[in-house]
């Protein structure tokens, strides 16, 4: 079982519409959990990160995170055909002093004007 | 926001030849710094990972002498790609990460070996 795991998609939303992308993770050692966004050609973009069990709200953005689940996700408030992209969900990983930003495969998002 | 500058954005050379790629962080000092590659339509394998003034940590499977990377400063990272192939063509995306500051990428560079 890969450590993260996201629906690789492609998901499609109507303008205006809430687009909500989900990852799971395998390891309990992850403590911190990020939400990359990456157009095509592009290297990926920081737009959330999130720590701690709950909801994080920033503009359109909303990550959430359940660690008893091993779950976190991303909800996009009144899509915008801007926002479609490619979504990496990460974890960072700590195994003694070491420290590893492990992602999923990347969740395609196209929001239909 | 952080910033992390690449360079170069875009290379295309003859097989056999070897590739120098910059990466520095602007506004913060980069405690450690991370090689991915990303072949088309797969995600960003991490290939090493290095902090200043010490030797790079390599994934499995990533040859170190092929993969040269030296981190002289907190600011600057560079990888060389020796005697590259066609192979080796892909997307080389480095990022910075310091105290307080989570991993920033940078704008990565594309590899094109003919």
């Amino acid at each position: 079982q890969k450590e993260v795991e996201q629906n690789s998609g492609p998901l499609s939303v109507p303008e205006g519409a809430i687009a909500s992308l989900n990852c799971t993770y395998s390891d309990r050692v992850s403590q911190s959990f990020f939400w990359y966004r990456q157009y095509s050609g592009k290297s990926p973009e920081l737009i959330m990160s999130i720590y701690s069990n709950g909801d994080k709200e920033d503009g359109r953005f909303t990550a959430q995170l359940n660690k008893a689940s091993q779950y976190v996700s991303l909800l996009i408030r009144d899509s915008q055909p801007s926002d479609s992209a490619t979504y990496l969900c990460a974890a960072l990983i700590s195994s003694g002093s070491a420290r590893q930003l492990t992602f999923g495969s990347g969740t395609q998002l196209t929001v239909l004007p | 926001g952080a910033v992390v500058s690449q360079h170069p954005s875009r290379v295309i050379c003859k097989s056999g030849t070897s590739v120098k790629i910059e990466c520095r962080s602007l506004d913060f000092q980069a405690t450690t710094m991370f090689w991915y590659r990303q072949f088309p339509k797969q995600s960003l394998m991490l290939m090493a990972t290095s902090n200043e003034g010490s030797k790079a940590t390599y994934e499995q499977g990533v040859e170190k002498d092929k993969f040269l990377i030296n981190h002289a400063s907190l600011t600057l990272s560079t990888l060389t790609v020796t005697s590259a192939h066609p192979e080796d063509s892909s997307f080389y995306i480095c990022s910075a990460e310091g105290r307080n500051q989570p991993q920033h990428f940078g704008d990565g560079t594309r590899l094109s070996i003919l």
